[in-house]
């Protein structure tokens, strides 16, 4: 009965190598967030979808896209990952519900950059 | 700019109460929410408030004063399972979620 589930929990590639992370929800929820995290710091939001209305954060590198293809999926895409991209990966949901506002996260991805 | 202030570090023994607090500055507010993370996992959600006032669930409350860009969560009848990271997050317009740097909570026998 998971919820909010990451596939794959542990990814390594190669400096430059294309990388792909992937999120799949069971909650029907109309938001999908991507997180990166890095080790004891906060999780920094990268991206966000309302449905399908995309938010991309200012300081969010080029080298990171997203893609929500339905409702109950979300990718993230890394086109050259380098070395400062290690990090845990985390995606969560929330229904979009200003006065009822709950992130419900995946259990993460945690990318290595060899 | 948009910015959260928590405390970086808290200790406490166990069965005491403990508060941390969080102010904020951002353009846009909906509310601000609690989460929790243990080393390794995933931040899992607390509580959320979009208007003043104090919740209560269970041994952990929060407070909101929007006037004063400030909360904070109490954790009562401490347990060493509650040592983990506690992050206070602003959700601003679009449901955007900017999350503080977090406070890490060390809980004593």
């Amino acid at each position: 009965d998971a919820m909010v589930i990451q596939n794959p929990r542990y990814q390594v590639t190669q400096f430059g190598k294309p990388v792909t992370l992937s999120c799949s929800q069971t909650l029907n929820h109309n938001v999908m967030y991507w997180y990166q995290q890095k080790s004891s710091q906060a999780p920094k939001l990268l991206f966000h979808y309302y449905d399908k209305d995309f938010n991309n954060e200012a300081d969010t590198p080029d080298n990171f896209q997203s893609r929500r293809p339905n409702t109950s999926f979300c990718f993230l895409d890394i086109r050259s990952p380098g070395l400062g991209d290690a990090a845990m990966y985390l995606c969560a949901t929330s229904r979009g519900l200003a006065d009822k506002e709950t992130q419900y996260f995946g259990p993460g991805t945690r990318l290595l950059v060899l | 700019g948009q910015s959260l202030e928590q405390p970086s570090e808290v200790t406490a023994v166990e069965g005491a109460i403990v508060q941390i607090n969080c102010t904020y500055q951002t353009s846009g507010f909906y509310g601000l929410s609690w989460y929790q993370q243990h080393d390794g996992g995933a931040p899992t959600f607390l509580s959320y408030n979009a208007l003043d006032g104090l919740e209560e669930t269970g041994r952990f409350s929060s407070f909101l004063s929007r006037s004063d860009s400030y909360g904070y969560l109490l954790l009562q009848e401490l347990q060493m399972k509650d040592s983990a990271s506690y992050f206070c997050a602003v959700v601003t317009g679009g449901f955007k979620t900017i999350f503080g740097a977090g406070t890490r909570l060390f809980v004593k026998a």
